[in-house]
């Protein structure tokens, strides 16, 4: 089955303490990307990959880092997590840039405490 | 910048009835329009992809509609069923391609 995968589901946490949220999709998708969900706020993207190797900020990457070794796996780390990184994350992929569908992974509910 | 509006809010109709949500974007510079679903505390679904060259797209009940020039689109649902509450999300690329700019959703009820 085609699909993103994203671990984990949830996760509680502290200030500080290092994370890596894991996204990996099967589809042999070029491009893969992340979001955050907040009330009120809507879905804003934090990070992208255009393909392996290549990373770039999007609108709201404070906090966090990226890495795309492998095509199919593009992990999510947050070094030293605050409260206001607390959160809903979604991973997505798609065949390239531009004019592909995208799919979402399930969701990473994130509380800092 | 782009910025992506939906309205209503929030519906509420009863089962059966057919129904609009409308999405509107600042920018008529966008590669495609995508229409998603989403359960409480769940991922997002794809409903329908319109290419910017486009009209409009229909996948069973649904039916989405593109008008770039004006910076609009619809989703129409026909028919609907209580199975069909959840929250609707627009999304249109950003002009690079690079980014979905999402709407803050419509969240819909449907009462049997």
């Amino acid at each position: 089955e085609a699909q993103v995968t994203q671990n984990p589901r949830y996760l509680i946490t502290v200030t500080g303490k290092k994370l890596t949220v894991t996204c990996s999709q099967n589809m042999n998708h070029e491009y893969m990307s992340w979001y955050r969900q907040d009330p009120g706020l809507g879905l804003r993207q934090i990070y992208y990959s255009m393909n392996v190797e290549v990373t770039d900020k999007g609108d709201v990457p404070e906090g966090y880092k990226v890495s795309r070794k492998e095509k199919r796996n593009f992990p999510l780390i947050l070094e030293s997590p605050s409260p206001n990184q607390t959160s809903l994350y979604f991973c997505a992929s798609s065949r390239n840039l531009g004019s592909y569908e995208q799919y979402f992974g399930p969701g990473t509910r994130l509380t800092v405490t | 910048k782009q910025e992506v509006t939906q309205i209503p809010a929030a519906l509420s109709v009863p089962e059966g009835e057919n129904l609009v949500l409308n999405c509107s974007f600042t920018d008529s510079a966008i590669y495609n329009l995508q229409w998603f679903r989403q359960d409480p505390g769940k991922g997002l679904t794809s409903l329908l992809l319109i290419q910017s060259s486009q009209r409009e797209q229909t996948s069973g009940r649904l039916n989405a509609s593109l008008d770039k020039s004006s910076g609009r689109s619809t989703l129409y649902i026909a028919a609907s069923q209580p199975g069909d509450s959840a929250t609707y999300l627009c999304a249109v690329s950003n002009q690079a391609g690079t980014a979905l700019i999402f709407g803050k959703g419509t969240t819909l009820s449907v009462s049997s």
